[in-house]
């Protein structure tokens, strides 16, 4: 597509449930980073992808966290039994990655707004 | 390990002031810097890059210029305006790596 593409855009759940947050990116980008941004923070790597594997996951806050890739396109970004504390706004980029880090350039979402009450 | 530290905000200027936005990197090697903007119901776009040491980045008025020796990357705009009001991020990526790290974001307000 011409942008990333994120979905939904608002999401309130209740406490404990699960939440699947979509992001399709710009086709061809090889590289897909989830950022959390919660109010009044910056923002919080959480999971990089290359293709459809996941080299870097440091950032996941919790095993309640997931994330998948397939057809090194979309992906999704799983939260299981969710808390409060998850409440944030997340974050879908992609790159067209190139051995020259300089040509690295994100292309961010919209963002996902996630509310847990 | 890599990091990037930008000036606190809120920073709320008059409209035509100037505009200084101060950001300090850590990493080992060389990396690209960045400066990405998020409007207010929007998502962050990148507003201006340099690659290497001595490089100046511009775009809409803004330039920053990649200082390897100060380890800097401050944003500046000569005279903003009411449409700058956003929220503003430095980056960078090692030069051999994949992993983008941004600092903690400054909010801009111009008034008229």
């Amino acid at each position: 597509g011409a942008g990333v593409s994120q979905s939904p855009s608002n999401k309130v759940t209740e406490k404990g449930k699960d939440v699947e947050l979509r992001c399709d990116p710009i086709s061809g980008h090889t590289a897909l980073y989830w950022y959390r941004q919660s109010l009044g923070q910056g923002l919080e790597f959480l999971i990089y992808f290359q293709g459809n594997s996941a080299p870097d996951k440091s950032g996941l806050p919790s095993d309640r966290f997931s994330a998948e890739r397939t057809g090194g396109s979309v992906s999704t970004l799983t939260i299981q039994r969710t808390q409060q504390e998850d409440s944030a706004v997340y974050l879908c980029a992609s790159s067209l990655m190139n051995l020259y880090s300089g040509a690295n350039v994100l292309t961010f979402g919209a963002g996902s707004r996630l509310t847990v009450l | 390990g890599n990091s990037v530290t930008q000036m606190e905000g809120p920073v709320t200027l008059s409209e035509e002031a100037f505009l200084t936005i101060n950001c300090t990197y850590t990493a080992t090697g060389y990396p690209s810097l960045f400066w990405y903007v998020q409007y207010p119901g929007e998502g962050l776009q990148l507003l201006l890059k340099a690659t290497k040491a001595d490089d100046k980045g511009s775009n809409k008025g803004f330039e920053a210029t990649y200082r390897k020796e100060t380890t800097s990357f401050h944003l500046e705009k000569g005279s903003v305006q009411v449409s700058d009001s956003a929220v503003y991020f430095c980056a960078l990526i090692k030069n051999t790596g994949n992993q983008f790290y941004f600092g903690t974001g400054t909010s801009l307000t111009v008034i008229p």
